[in-house]
C-alpha cells in the first residue's frame, strides 16, 4: 500500500459545529503532516507529527486540533471555524524527519472544506 | 523563517517549447524537493535533490541543485499536453525538522 487515504472528500460545516478530518497510511512512515492549501496557493504547514508525537505547531489556532492516535492514523479535530477556514486540507506522511528519503512525501487527495 | 521563492508564477507554451522554473532559498537547504500538482488534484512527489550541484534527470525533466543548496530549477525539454499542472519546490532546511516549506509554484499551460 503505497497511499495516503484522507476521509472524507468533501466537508460543508457551519461555525458552530464541530467535525473531524481523517487521514490514513500503511507504508510504516513514522512522520505525518497536515497541510492547508488555498487556491492557487502553495500548500501551507500546519502540524508535524513525529513517532506519533507533535512535533511543530506552525502556530495553527486553536480551533484546529491534531491527534495521532497510532504510527498509521492522523486526525484533524475542527470546532467553531471561520468561513476563511475555508481550503483544501491535504494529509502527509514520510519515512522519517530527519531522514532524506527518495521517495519523498506521500500526500492524500485531501479533504475540501467549505465553512458556511 | 525560511522563505522559498519561485518563479514565474505563470507560463504559457507551445506543445513542443521548452519550460524552466526556478526557485530560490532565504537559508541553505538539506535538500530540495519537487512536486506536480494537476488541476483539482494533489502534490505528487517527483524527485528529491540532496548534494550540492547535483543534476538529476527524469526522461524530459531536467532538476538541478545549486552549489550554495540554496537554488534549484526544473527544465522540461519538448513539453506536452499531459505537462500541463502547478510544480512546486519544497525546501527542508538543515534542521531536518520534516518542516518542508513550499515554493509558491509555477502553473504551465501547453498550447496543442
Amino acid at each position: 500500500d503505497t497511499e495516503v487515504t484522507q476521509t472524507p472528500k468533501h466537508l460543508v460545516m457551519g461555525m458552530t459545529n464541530k467535525k473531524s478530518l481523517k487521514c490514513e497510511q500503511h507504508m510504516g512512515h513514522r512522520a505525518m503532516y497536515w497541510y492547508k492549501q488555498k487556491a492557487k496557493k502553495p500548500p501551507e504547514l500546519m502540524f508535524v507529527y513525529s513517532y506519533e508525537k507533535l512535533s511543530i505547531n506552525e502556530s495553527v489556532p486553536s480551533r484546529f486540533s491534531p491527534e495521532c492516535p497510532n504510527s498509521s492514523l492522523l486526525n484533524l479535530h475542527l470546532h467553531a471555524l471561520q468561513p476563511e477556514d475555508s481550503a483544501l486540507y491535504l494529509c502527509a506522511s514520510s519515512q522519517d524527519v530527519s531522514l532524506p528519503s527518495r521517495y519523498g512525501y506521500t500526500f492524500g487527495s485531501g479533504t475540501r472544506l467549505t465553512v458556511v | 523563517g525560511q522563505q522559498v521563492m519561485q518563479i514565474p508564477q505563470y507560463q504559457h507554451v507551445q506543445e513542443g517549447e521548452d519550460f524552466t522554473t526556478y526557485c530560490n532559498s532565504s537559508t541553505t537547504l538539506s535538500n530540495i524537493q519537487w512536486y506536480k500538482q494537476r488541476p483539482g488534484g494533489h502534490p505528487v512527489f517527483l524527485i528529491q535533490l540532496v548534494k550540492s550541484g547535483e543534476v538529476k534527470k527524469q526522461k524530459r525533466l531536467t532538476f538541478q541543485f545549486g552549489e550554495a543548496k540554496k537554488n534549484s530549477s526544473l527544465h522540461i525539454t519538448a513539453t506536452q499536453t499531459t505537462d500541463v499542472g502547478t510544480y512546486f519546490c519544497a525546501g527542508l532546511g538543515s534542521s531536518n525538522t520534516g518542516k518542508l516549506i513550499f515554493g509558491q509554484g509555477t502553473t504551465l499551460q501547453v498550447k496543442p
